[in-house]
């Protein structure tokens, strides 16, 4: 099965910072991966798919990029209500897997 | 608009079965897969299990693989997830989610499923 790992675990930032979250396979899943956003007791809202394609509704201060092993979530201007919890999640083959995610909170 | 809603959360003692749904509607519920998709409290999100389309592709998750089953009607745009020989590591909020692009896009609200004596 590929394994997913996320850097950092957790950041604090300011708005109006750049924020960049590291996701890495174990192996190889092209470009097979989505990044999804969690605040506290909602369900997960997908912002990336296929490594780089924004989600509609999405702002545009979110972009992703990547293929093969290793990919990169960039918020070009943290806003207050980016603070969330940030998971990404590879597709490439069965059984897909979730990164650990990564919290971002206030400075 | 697309909507999901899990339903059939609950208390369940270990050792005991517990049956969740996930009702569709706002889009042709035949065209997609679905997945269910688990949160531990406190802890990351797990993949639990996908359902193709027309019920014909299951895939499952290692921890949950000959104890849970997913199904579907679409005649009713409902997706099932049975679940037996329940354990207290199974104690998560469940989601459903539709698949677009190969990964979940839209998702449920959640049904929390509690595994205790």
């Amino acid at each position: 099965d590929i394994q997913m790992t996320q850097s950092p675990s957790s950041l604090s930032a300011s708005v109006g910072d750049r924020v960049t979250i590291t996701c890495r396979a174990s192996q190889g899943i092209r470009n097979n991966l989505g990044w999804y956003q969690q605040k506290p007791g909602t369900a997960p809202k997908r912002l990336i798919y296929a490594a780089s394609s924004l989600q509609s509704g999405v702002p545009s201060r979110f972009s992703g990029s990547g293929s093969g092993t290793e990919f990169t979530l960039t918020i070009s201007s943290l806003q207050p209500e980016d603070f969330a919890t940030y998971y990404c999640l590879h597709h490439n083959t069965y059984p897909p897997a979730f990164g650990p995610g990564t919290k971002v909170d206030i400075k | 608009q697309v909507q999901l809603v899990e339903s059939g959360g609950g208390v369940v003692q270990p050792g005991r079965s517990l049956k969740l749904s996930c009702g569709a509607s706002g889009f042709t519920f035949s065209s997609f897969a679905i997945h269910w998709v688990r949160q531990a409290p406190g802890k990351g999100l797990e993949w639990v299990t996908v359902i193709s389309h027309d019920g014909n592709k299951k895939h499952y998750a290692d921890s949950v693989k000959g104890r849970f089953t997913i199904s579907r009607d679409n005649s009713k745009n409902t997706v099932y997830l049975q679940m037996t020989s329940l354990r207290p590591e199974d104690t998560a909020m469940y989601y459903c989610a539709r698949s677009t692009s190969g990964s979940p896009e839209y998702w449920g609200q959640g049904a929390l499923v509690t595994v205790s004596s």
